[in-house]
């Protein structure tokens, strides 16, 4: 069964600090990997995407995928309270047709 | 806002009733899906559409039934729900099926 897992928090982190997100995943062929913002009572929104081992830079977050070591993070750069919610990790299966997305990490940004 | 739209916002029906959701996107994409998702619990896939055909079913109830009438639109018909299915349902859309999925604001449905 592939499972994606993240530590469900809650991360505490003060305004201004760096926020680090981390996920790893099961399925070595996994090809495409995503971050997605959840607010409470709403519906995910997709904040970065990353395919290829490395760092993916936008704005103030940074995606860093290692796939030999099957682990996929994001930093979240001069966090402010507003960036308060849970953070979805999701990966995409070898097919790419089926994404399996991590438990989430509740996110606390402290003014 | 996004640019998946479902409707309604919020449904309440009881266990013998049948209902519809409904979801839209104008964004040419391709794949369309469906989920559930249980409160302090990530979206759980139900079905997924490829070019208006259906590709995935996983393991749904049959009392859940999708149906993808053109590239733009994907409904759920819902029929004698248990109060289990108490959920906010998502629909997602995206180029291909290995591209980044676009969420709708879901429809937070009630089984009395």
């Amino acid at each position: 069964q592939k499972e994606v897992e993240q530590n469900s928090g809650p991360l505490s982190v003060p305004e201004g600090a760096i926020a680090s997100l981390n996920c790893t995943y099961s399925d070595r062929g996994s090809q495409s990997f995503f971050w997605y913002r959840q607010y409470s009572g709403k519906s995910p929104e997709l904040i970065m995407s990353i395919y290829s081992n490395g760092d993916k830079e936008d704005g103030r977050f940074t995606a860093q995928l290692n796939k030999a070591s099957q682990y996929v993070s994001l930093l979240i750069r001069d966090s402010q309270p507003s960036d308060s919610a849970t953070y979805l990790c999701a990966v995409n299966d070898n097919a790419g047709n089926m994404l399996t997305f991590g438990g989430g990490t509740r996110l606390m940004v402290k003014p | 806002d996004t640019e998946v739209t479902q409707t309604p916002k919020h449904l309440v029906m009881g266990m013998t009733n049948k209902k519809s959701l409904k979801c839209e996107q104008h964004m040419g994409h391709r794949a369309m899906y469906w989920y559930k998702q249980k409160a302090k619990k990530p979206p759980e896939l139900m079905f997924v559409y490829s070019y208006e055909k259906l590709s995935i079913n996983e393991s749904v109830p049959s009392r859940f039934s999708p149906e993808c009438p053109n590239s733009s639109l994907l409904n759920l018909h819902l029929h004698a729900l248990q109060p289990e299915d108490s959920a906010l349902y998502l629909c997602a859309s995206s180029q291909a099926e290995n591209q980044p999925q676009h969420f709708g604001d879901g429809t937070r449905l009630s089984i009395l």
